[in-house]
């Protein structure tokens, strides 16, 4: 079955720099690619998603890239604020409506 | 609010104790999923519905666990003879939309905090 790997575990960044966190899957047949942002206490909420016939996508500050042939795709924020502190989670999925398989999750830190 | 519910928000139980936790989906939402996220770790895919078929278990949901989703909307999770290794958060999640083989977007309820003691 599906794999999904997640590093760093624990990122720490000052405001305004950028951040990044990658993720590695093990089924080269999952073509969906969502990230979710995790408040303590609070849902998933997803930020971005990426399909696998679309190498880039961007929406403000946030963008995630996919290279299918290397099995990874990577969250970029860039303008870090404070309220990008969360847990972040890549998550992928091989087959319509069947369940995500999420990483282990990042936590961002962004200090002033 | 993404739409979807869940009812209760916390949950605080003996060991040895069933307990039940419902889900309201996003009313046109055909499939339903229920996750289980333990502290420090990512969602952990439970068992998941096409209306009111129950199409697929992880090998995480032991024999205590039971879930249904008898006229395709709401479901519930029941958890029987509870153990403390059961505390942790119950997510549930919707997925709306024809199935075109196009993956939809997954929208989570609050979730459901469970604490065994």
């Amino acid at each position: 079955g599906e794999n999904v790997e997640q590093h760093p575990s624990t990122l720490s960044v000052q405001e305004g720099d950028s951040a990044v966190i990658k993720c590695t899957y093990s089924d080269s047949a999952s073509n969906y690619f969502p990230w979710y942002k995790q408040e303590l206490g609070k849902r998933p909420q997803l930020i971005i998603d990426i399909r696998s016939n679309v190498g880039e996508k961007k929406d403000q500050r946030i963008a995630v890239t996919l290279n299918k042939t290397a099995k990874h795709f990577s969250l970029h924020i860039t303008e870090t604020q404070p309220e990008d502190s969360a847990v972040y989670f890549c998550a992928a999925i091989h087959q319509a409506g069947t369940a995500l398989i999420f990483g282990k999750g990042t936590t961002l830190s962004v200090s002033s | 609010d993404t739409g979807v519910s869940q009812d209760p928000r916390h949950k605080i139980t003996k060991r040895g104790q069933n307990v039940t936790f419902r889900c309201d989906p996003i009313s046109e939402h055909n499939r339903l999923y229920w996750y289980r996220q333990t502290l420090g770790q990512g969602p952990e895919f439970l068992t998941y519905f096409q209306n009111e078929a129950q199409l697929e278990k992880s090998r995480l949901l032991s024999d205590r666990f039971s879930a249904e989703r008898p006229k395709g909307s709401f479901s519930t999770l029941e958890i029987q003879r509870t153990e403390q290794g059961d505390s942790a958060m119950y997510l549930c999640a919707s997925i709306g939309g024809m199935l075109t083989g196009e993956p939809y977007e997954q929208y989570f309820g609050p979730g459901t905090r469970l604490t065994v003691t």
